[in-house]
């Protein structure tokens, strides 16, 4: 079946460092690539989005795209901040959303 | 705030006993999903609900069931309740049934002791 399989953390980084974690995929077809955050105590939030390969999600300074090649969809941000410290979820969705298992992420100021 | 909402958010209760979470979805979507999420199986996909009638089932105990109302609201029943499930119960929803962004509510954290 379809699963997604992303990096261990948890990853702690400094205010401004490169962030960047890693995403690959199996799927029959190609479905939508999504990544979610979720903030202490709170929801999932959809953070970005890609639906076809090559294509980059963006939202809030972070970036994926949608590697048909490598079935990746690696999460990149340039300069991270204490407010993106959260766990970071890779899923895709074939009809319901297969996570991986998230990724912790604490940014030190 | 996803406009997706659920109660109530804490619920403590025994092993054996019965409870219902309840979940209402964006204005406008018809399809409700529920997700569990524990420390130990991470977040797992349950059940979908498409305008009233069951569309897909995952990782969903016999001991658990749900249905979606006509006013589009959901309601997930757990009984005969296991430490085990002890859990965050999400649920989620979209406009349609494939390929669409799903949007979270803020979860119910179940405790059974």
């Amino acid at each position: 079946g379809n699963s997604v399989t992303q990096m261990e953390g948890p990853v702690t980084l400094s205010e401004e460092a490169f962030l960047t974690i890693n995403c690959t995929y199996t799927a029959t077809g190609y479905p939508s690539l999504f990544w979610y955050v979720q903030y202490p105590g709170e929801g999932l939030q959809l953070l970005l989005k890609a639906t076809k390969a090559d294509d980059k999600g963006s939202n809030k300074g972070f970036e994926a795209t949608y590697r048909k090649e490598t079935t990746s969809f690696h999460l990149e941000k340039g300069s991270v901040q204490v407010s993106d410290s959260a766990v970071y979820f890779c899923a895709l969705n074939d009809y319901k959303l297969s996570f991986g298992a998230g990724t912790t992420v604490t940014v030190r100021a | 705030d996803s406009g997706v909402t659920q109660t109530p958010k804490h619920l403590i209760t025994a092993t054996g006993q019965r409870v219902t979470l309840r979940c209402s979805p964006r204005s406008g979507d018809l399809s409700v999903y529920w997700y569990q999420q524990s420390l130990d199986q991470g977040l797992q996909f349950l059940i979908q609900y498409y305008n009233g009638e069951e569309r897909a089932k995952g990782n969903i105990l016999e001991r658990f069931s749900a249905q979606q109302f006509p006013d589009l609201h959901s309601e997930l029943n757990l009984s005969s309740l296991e430490l085990g499930d002890s859990a965050l119960y999400f649920c989620a929803s979209s406009v349609g049934t494939e390929d669409y962004e799903q949007y979270f509510g803020p979860g119910t954290r179940l405790t059974v002791t």
